[in-house]
């Protein structure tokens, strides 16, 4: 099973609403990462979780919150967020970054529209 | 602090031709990554390349890495137009997590 799976794949959203993304992966990877990505633009990193702990975050805005609670289990928690965060957000995983199974592979996102 | 730039953007080709998209990186990295990207889709991952002359075949395409140069490139041979796509570079950062995505190629092939 090579697959990560995301949740839910569609979301819209009012700038008030409290809301959270999630992901999961059945591999045994270490690593997990959040990813926004804009039309048209490549992916920008969020966070990075590495054995359960938040290694990088990538000076996101508080509204948006990660959150780990075990090692196949990412959500994306969201508030107060802004029609500008409207974006496909990716999540994806790797084994680990050493010693040196460094594929990763990415889950099918969820498209989100804040209203 | 990691850049990546990838060149062309774009890139419109006939089937049958050869191209090669690049990738250039700025600092030190232990890993390099090529995703391929169908609209409103997510990334599929194509290869990862982690030392210097590395070389990787898939069918019509292929990677190399050049760490003295900082330089990968994605070879694409006798394009069918299945191929079109954008297609990105990302490098890792040396000793960390982080994962630096290039602005992508978008490739257009014509039948």
């Amino acid at each position: 099973d090579t697959e990560v799976t995301q949740t839910p794949k569609h979301l819209v959203m009012g700038m008030t609403n409290k809301k959270s993304l999630k992901c999961e992966q059945h591999m045994g990877h270490r690593a997990m990462y959040w990813y926004k990505q804009k039309a048209k633009k490549p992916p920008e990193l969020m966070f990075v979780y590495s054995y359960e702990k938040l290694s990088i975050n990538e000076s996101v805005p508080s509204r948006f919150s990660p959150e780990c609670p075990n090692s196949s289990l990412l959500n994306l928690h969201l508030h107060a967020l802004q029609p500008e965060d409207s974006a496909l957000y990716l999540c994806a995983s790797s084994q680990d970054r050493l010693p040196g199974s460094y594929e990763q592979y990415f889950g099918p996102g969820t498209r989100l529209t804040v209203t | 602090e990691l850049k990546v730039e990838q060149n062309p953007l774009f890139l419109s080709m006939q089937e049958g031709k050869n191209y090669t998209i690049y990738c250039n990186y700025s600092t030190t990295s232990d890993r390099l990554y090529w995703y391929r990207q169908d609209p409103g889709k997510s990334l599929e991952s194509l290869f990862v390349l982690l030392s210097n002359g590395a070389v990787k075949q898939e069918g019509r395409l292929m990677a190399s890495l050049d760490t003295k140069a900082r330089l990968s490139t994605l070879h694409i041979t006798a394009a069918v137009h299945d191929l079109s796509a954008t297609y990105f570079c990302a490098v890792g950062g040396n000793r960390d997590d982080k994962i630096i995505f290039g602005k992508g190629t978008r490739l257009h092939i014509l039948p």
